[in-house]
Protein backbone atom coordinates (compact mmCIF):
# COMPACT_ATOMS: atom_id res chain seq x y z
CA UNK A 1 0.00 0.00 0.00
CA UNK A 2 1.31 3.17 -0.70
CA UNK A 3 1.69 5.52 2.01
CA UNK A 4 2.90 9.64 2.17
CA UNK A 5 4.97 11.29 4.71
CA UNK A 6 5.14 14.79 5.32
CA UNK A 7 7.73 15.14 8.35
CA UNK A 8 7.73 18.54 9.21
CA UNK A 9 4.27 19.54 10.97
CA UNK A 10 4.82 23.55 11.23
CA UNK A 11 7.61 25.53 9.59
CA UNK A 12 7.84 29.43 10.37
CA UNK A 13 9.97 31.24 7.68
CA UNK A 14 10.41 34.89 7.23
CA UNK A 15 9.21 36.69 4.36
CA UNK A 16 11.98 36.51 1.54
CA UNK A 17 13.36 33.63 2.59
CA UNK A 18 13.25 30.43 0.79
CA UNK A 19 11.57 27.58 1.66
CA UNK A 20 11.78 24.28 1.26
CA UNK A 21 8.56 21.10 2.25
CA UNK A 22 9.59 17.62 2.39
CA UNK A 23 7.41 15.16 1.43
CA UNK A 24 8.38 11.17 1.37
CA UNK A 25 6.32 8.55 0.16
CA UNK A 26 6.51 4.84 -0.15
CA UNK A 27 5.90 2.99 -3.39
CA UNK A 28 6.79 0.46 -5.55
CA UNK A 29 7.17 2.32 -8.67
CA UNK A 30 7.12 5.59 -9.09
CA UNK A 31 3.86 6.96 -8.62
CA UNK A 32 1.43 10.30 -9.21
CA UNK A 33 2.86 12.89 -7.41
CA UNK A 34 0.93 16.02 -6.33
CA UNK A 35 1.27 19.05 -3.83
CA UNK A 36 -1.67 21.08 -2.64
CA UNK A 37 -2.16 24.17 -0.38
CA UNK A 38 -4.95 24.94 1.73
CA UNK A 39 -5.44 28.95 2.53
CA UNK A 40 -7.35 29.25 6.38
CA UNK A 41 -11.31 28.60 5.07
CA UNK A 42 -10.71 27.09 1.92
CA UNK A 43 -10.51 23.95 -0.04
CA UNK A 44 -7.20 22.75 -1.22
CA UNK A 45 -6.09 24.12 -4.62
CA UNK A 46 -3.28 22.14 -6.85
CA UNK A 47 0.28 24.05 -7.11
CA UNK A 48 1.36 21.15 -9.60
CA UNK A 49 1.72 17.95 -9.86
CA UNK A 50 4.30 14.76 -11.58
CA UNK A 51 3.33 11.60 -13.32
CA UNK A 52 6.58 11.01 -15.74
CA UNK A 53 9.21 12.88 -17.50
CA UNK A 54 11.11 16.05 -16.54
CA UNK A 55 11.87 15.50 -12.41
CA UNK A 56 12.07 19.03 -11.73
CA UNK A 57 7.88 20.20 -11.78
CA UNK A 58 6.97 23.67 -12.04
CA UNK A 59 3.69 24.76 -10.55
CA UNK A 60 1.38 27.75 -9.93
CA UNK A 61 2.36 30.83 -7.24
CA UNK A 62 6.32 30.43 -8.13
CA UNK A 63 6.46 26.94 -6.82
CA UNK A 64 8.61 24.09 -8.21
CA UNK A 65 9.36 20.42 -7.06
CA UNK A 66 11.60 18.05 -7.71
CA UNK A 67 11.05 14.57 -7.92
CA UNK A 68 14.20 12.10 -6.38
CA UNK A 69 13.62 8.18 -6.96
CA UNK A 70 16.46 7.64 -5.05
CA UNK A 71 15.39 9.49 -1.59
CA UNK A 72 11.39 8.37 -2.57
CA UNK A 73 10.97 12.06 -1.89
CA UNK A 74 9.05 14.61 -3.52
CA UNK A 75 9.68 18.22 -2.74
CA UNK A 76 8.44 21.41 -2.94
CA UNK A 77 10.01 24.90 -3.12
CA UNK A 78 9.93 28.70 -3.48
CA UNK A 79 13.12 30.90 -3.93
CA UNK A 80 11.71 33.68 -1.95
CA UNK A 81 8.44 33.70 0.28
CA UNK A 82 5.12 36.09 0.61
CA UNK A 83 3.42 36.71 3.38
CA UNK A 84 0.36 35.32 1.00
CA UNK A 85 2.27 32.35 1.34
CA UNK A 86 0.96 31.31 4.33
CA UNK A 87 -0.93 27.86 4.34
CA UNK A 88 -1.11 24.26 4.87
CA UNK A 89 0.28 22.40 2.17
CA UNK A 90 -0.57 18.74 1.81
CA UNK A 91 1.56 15.98 -0.60
CA UNK A 92 -0.51 13.40 -2.41
CA UNK A 93 0.59 10.33 -3.93
CA UNK A 94 -1.24 7.68 -6.19
CA UNK A 95 -0.37 4.29 -8.44
CA UNK A 96 0.62 5.37 -11.65
CA UNK A 97 -2.30 5.12 -14.12
CA UNK A 98 -4.24 5.42 -10.88
CA UNK A 99 -7.67 7.19 -10.49
CA UNK A 100 -7.73 10.37 -8.42
CA UNK A 101 -9.71 8.02 -5.94
CA UNK A 102 -6.59 6.32 -5.14
CA UNK A 103 -4.73 9.22 -3.69
CA UNK A 104 -3.38 9.27 -0.30
CA UNK A 105 -2.91 12.57 1.09
CA UNK A 106 0.14 13.53 3.76
CA UNK A 107 -1.05 15.20 7.18
CA UNK A 108 0.06 18.24 5.99
CA UNK A 109 2.51 20.93 6.83
CA UNK A 110 1.86 24.74 8.01
CA UNK A 111 3.70 27.25 6.84
CA UNK A 112 3.89 30.66 8.88
CA UNK A 113 5.30 33.67 7.10
CA UNK A 114 7.02 36.47 9.75
CA UNK A 115 6.79 39.62 8.04
CA UNK B 1 -17.31 30.37 -12.64
CA UNK B 2 -18.43 29.06 -9.54
CA UNK B 3 -16.72 25.84 -9.20
CA UNK B 4 -17.86 23.06 -6.84
CA UNK B 5 -20.41 25.03 -4.69
CA UNK B 6 -20.97 23.10 -1.24
CA UNK B 7 -23.65 23.66 1.34
CA UNK B 8 -24.28 24.55 4.21
CA UNK B 9 -21.34 25.85 4.82
CA UNK B 10 -21.48 25.41 8.78
CA UNK B 11 -23.88 23.38 10.99
CA UNK B 12 -24.80 22.10 14.32
CA UNK B 13 -25.82 18.48 14.83
CA UNK B 14 -27.12 17.06 17.90
CA UNK B 15 -25.99 13.04 18.19
CA UNK B 16 -28.53 10.90 16.38
CA UNK B 17 -29.92 13.61 14.16
CA UNK B 18 -29.56 12.90 9.91
CA UNK B 19 -28.71 15.59 7.55
CA UNK B 20 -27.36 16.24 4.09
CA UNK B 21 -24.70 18.11 2.71
CA UNK B 22 -24.69 19.04 -0.97
CA UNK B 23 -22.36 19.57 -3.35
CA UNK B 24 -22.98 21.11 -6.92
CA UNK B 25 -19.96 21.69 -9.71
CA UNK B 26 -20.39 23.73 -12.84
CA UNK B 27 -17.26 22.15 -14.50
CA UNK B 28 -18.94 19.34 -16.47
CA UNK B 29 -17.03 17.13 -14.22
CA UNK B 30 -17.77 13.29 -14.79
CA UNK B 31 -15.59 12.47 -11.19
CA UNK B 32 -16.62 13.83 -7.86
CA UNK B 33 -15.98 12.76 -4.26
CA UNK B 34 -16.75 13.75 -0.96
CA UNK B 35 -14.16 13.97 1.92
CA UNK B 36 -13.35 14.69 5.77
CA UNK B 37 -10.30 16.40 7.35
CA UNK B 38 -8.88 16.08 10.47
CA UNK B 39 -6.52 17.67 12.50
CA UNK B 40 -3.54 16.07 12.33
CA UNK B 41 -5.45 13.19 9.66
CA UNK B 42 -4.81 14.89 6.30
CA UNK B 43 -7.76 14.16 4.09
CA UNK B 44 -9.42 10.75 4.05
CA UNK B 45 -12.01 10.10 1.09
CA UNK B 46 -15.11 9.43 2.08
CA UNK B 47 -17.03 7.75 -1.19
CA UNK B 48 -16.56 8.89 -4.58
CA UNK B 49 -18.49 8.87 -8.11
CA UNK B 50 -16.47 7.91 -10.68
CA UNK B 51 -19.01 8.81 -13.43
CA UNK B 52 -22.99 9.53 -13.03
CA UNK B 53 -24.78 6.50 -11.90
CA UNK B 54 -22.50 5.21 -9.68
CA UNK B 55 -20.84 5.27 -6.53
CA UNK B 56 -18.14 3.65 -4.45
CA UNK B 57 -16.80 3.48 -0.95
CA UNK B 58 -13.61 5.26 -0.12
CA UNK B 59 -11.20 4.97 3.28
CA UNK B 60 -13.92 6.00 5.96
CA UNK B 61 -17.20 5.31 4.12
CA UNK B 62 -19.24 4.00 7.76
CA UNK B 63 -21.62 6.34 8.86
CA UNK B 64 -22.54 7.95 5.52
CA UNK B 65 -24.21 7.38 2.43
CA UNK B 66 -24.24 9.53 -0.79
CA UNK B 67 -26.19 10.19 -4.01
CA UNK B 68 -25.02 11.22 -7.43
CA UNK B 69 -28.40 13.01 -8.46
CA UNK B 70 -27.11 13.54 -11.72
CA UNK B 71 -24.15 14.59 -13.35
CA UNK B 72 -23.63 18.02 -11.34
CA UNK B 73 -24.93 16.84 -7.80
CA UNK B 74 -23.14 14.67 -5.39
CA UNK B 75 -24.84 14.43 -1.54
CA UNK B 76 -23.61 13.15 1.22
CA UNK B 77 -25.76 11.98 4.04
CA UNK B 78 -25.02 11.40 7.69
CA UNK B 79 -28.49 9.40 8.81
CA UNK B 80 -27.56 9.31 12.45
CA UNK B 81 -25.05 11.64 13.43
CA UNK B 82 -22.14 11.00 15.77
CA UNK B 83 -19.43 13.00 17.92
CA UNK B 84 -17.06 11.31 15.91
CA UNK B 85 -18.61 12.74 12.54
CA UNK B 86 -17.34 16.34 13.91
CA UNK B 87 -15.28 17.44 10.78
CA UNK B 88 -14.28 19.63 7.67
CA UNK B 89 -16.30 17.67 4.89
CA UNK B 90 -14.53 18.66 1.22
CA UNK B 91 -17.07 18.08 -2.06
CA UNK B 92 -14.13 17.96 -4.90
CA UNK B 93 -14.57 17.10 -9.01
CA UNK B 94 -11.72 16.01 -11.21
CA UNK B 95 -12.60 15.78 -15.74
CA UNK B 96 -12.75 12.05 -14.82
CA UNK B 97 -10.82 9.71 -12.31
CA UNK B 98 -7.35 8.88 -14.01
CA UNK B 99 -4.30 11.50 -12.70
CA UNK B 100 -6.54 14.37 -13.43
CA UNK B 101 -6.31 17.41 -11.02
CA UNK B 102 -9.07 17.81 -8.28
CA UNK B 103 -11.19 20.66 -7.99
CA UNK B 104 -12.43 21.34 -4.56
CA UNK B 105 -14.97 22.98 -2.81
CA UNK B 106 -14.28 25.54 0.50
CA UNK B 107 -15.69 22.84 2.83
CA UNK B 108 -18.19 22.61 5.31
CA UNK B 109 -17.82 22.71 9.06
CA UNK B 110 -19.47 20.20 11.06
CA UNK B 111 -20.06 19.79 14.89
CA UNK B 112 -21.87 17.14 16.20
CA UNK B 113 -22.79 17.80 20.01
Amino acid sequence: AQSVTQPDIHITVSEGASLELRCNYSYGATPYLFWYVQSPGQGLQLLLKYFSGDTLVQGIKGFEAEFKRSQSSFNLRKPSVHWSDAAEYFCAVGPPGAGSYQLTFGKGTKLSVIP
Amino acid sequence: NAGVTQTPKFQVLKTGQSMTLQCAQDMNHNSMYWYRQDPGMGLRLIYYSASEGTTDKGEVPNGYNVSRLNKREFSLRLESAAPSQTSVYFCASSVGTEGNTIYFGEGSWLTVV
